[in-house]
Parts: structure tokens; C-alpha cells; sequence
């Protein structure tokens, strides 16, 4: 699976939009990419996934540039409880294993 | 529905003691990964189960280490003559299939701490 970039933190204001940036330059054709966060003290969690098209959820937006080599997960509107590592994988179609995590962002969201 | 468990929440242990630690995955999942967090560090891959299929032990550190599955249920991680490096959280994930697009779902982890 190709490796992905992200900012060791980002600070954000409660209630306001966050902007999560994730490259990943060496992307294959059919690396699909996943997004989970970690909150303190707890497992991992599933955020969004894509692969060309953006897309949304309830938790949050995945923005895929046109040449697929960076990604951006939004909060449209950050809460306290979404403090957390956000951790930006890539896997690849013909991946059927584990997901690879690299050190991710760690948010922080203020009051 | 019920999630992914985790037994125990926390074990403390004597270096060169043996654990066994326990993973109860989502009814229907075929696929079960365990993986391993230091403090302060990311997630690393140990081993995954996929149905019927040989396990990927590629992640494993060392012959210390070693896990099991019955059927498409309960799973054991096992390691033995425990060392201080081995104190972390063991995080066990399941899917409904091993895809490029499954969602994992993490339990809670077990914290291990070797004295």
C-alpha cells in the first residue's frame, strides 16, 4: 500500500469547519482512500472512505483532488468530542489485509 | 447490535509469564485482525484471519507470538515468555469481508503491561 502524509496536529474552534489534509503522491489507480480516528483511551474508528468521486456521510466530507494525489477530510462543524488522531490509509483494490497506519494527525478542538 | 469485545480490559503480568488475550468479533464477520499500539505510537499490524484461509502472519514480531481462531468466532492472541517490550494495547478489529473496501470495526484493546 502506498504511504500517506499528514500534519502531526491541527488546532480547531468548536462549532467551526476543520480541514484535514492527507498526501499521498505514490496513489495507484486503484488505492482507495480510508479515513479513521482514534479518540483518547479508545479503538479506532471508521470515518469515510473513496476513491475518485467525493464523498459524504454523516460524520464528515472527503474532498479526492482530480489527480488523486491528496485528500481532505471536513468537519463541517468541529466538536469537542471530535478530538482525535485522524489517520489517513491507503489501500490498494487488490489489498485484502490490514490497514496500514502511519502516525496521523492529532486534533485538538477548543472551546 | 453487540460490537467487537475485548477480554481482559487490562493485564498486568510478570516478564517471562505467558498471556492469552481474547477477541469476541461482530456476529458474521469473516475477517478478524489483531493489532498492536506502544504509547504514544500508531497501530502495527500482527496478524488477520479471513475465513477458512491460512492467517497472514506476516505482522508478527517474533515465535513469541502467536494467535488463533475458531470457525468464524472467538480469537486468542497468545505470546509467550512475555518481555517489558511487549507492554502495549492489543487492539483486535473485524470486518464482514477482507476487502480494499471493508470497514473495520476496533474493540477497546487490551492493555498489557509486563512488570
Amino acid at each position: 500500500d502506498a504511504k500517506t502524509t499528514q500534519p502531526n496536529s491541527m488546532e480547531s474552534n468548536e462549532e467551526e469547519p476543520v480541514h484535514l489534509p492527507c498526501n499521498h503522491s505514490t496513489i495507484s489507480g486503484t488505492d482507495y482512500i480510508h479515513w479513521y480516528r482514534q479518540l483518547p483511551s479508545q479503538g479506532p474508528e471508521y470515518v469515510i472512505h473513496g476513491l475518485t468521486s467525493n464523498v459524504n456521510n454523516r460524520m464528515a466530507s472527503l474532498a479526492i483532488a482530480e489527480d488523486r494525489k491528496s485528500s481532505t477530510l471536513i468537519l463541517h462543524r468541529a466538536t469537542l468530542r471530535d478530538a482525535a488522531v485522524y489517520y489517513c490509509i491507503l489501500r490498494s483494490g487488490g489489498s485484502q489485509g490490514n490497514l496500514i497506519f502511519g502516525k496521523g494527525t492529532k486534533l485538538s478542538v477548543k472551546p | 447490535g453487540a460490537g467487537v469485545s475485548q477480554s481482559p480490559s487490562n493485564k498486568v503480568t510478570e516478564k517471562g509469564k505467558d498471556v492469552e488475550l481474547r477477541c469476541d468479533p461482530i456476529s458474521g464477520h469473516t475477517a478478524l485482525y489483531w493489532y498492536r499500539q506502544r504509547l504514544g505510537q500508531g497501530l502495527e499490524f500482527l496478524i488477520y484471519f479471513q475465513g477458512n484461509s491460512a492467517p497472514d502472519k506476516s505482522g508478527l514480531p517474533s515465535d513469541r507470538f502467536s494467535a488463533e481462531r475458531t470457525g468464524e468466532s472467538v480469537s486468542t492472541l497468545t505470546i509467550q515468555r512475555t518481555q517489558q517490550e511487549d507492554s502495549a494495547v492489543y487492539l483486535c478489529a473485524s470486518s464482514l469481508v477482507a476487502s480494499s473496501t471493508d470497514t473495520q470495526y476496533f474493540g477497546p484493546g487490551t492493555r498489557l503491561t509486563v512488570l
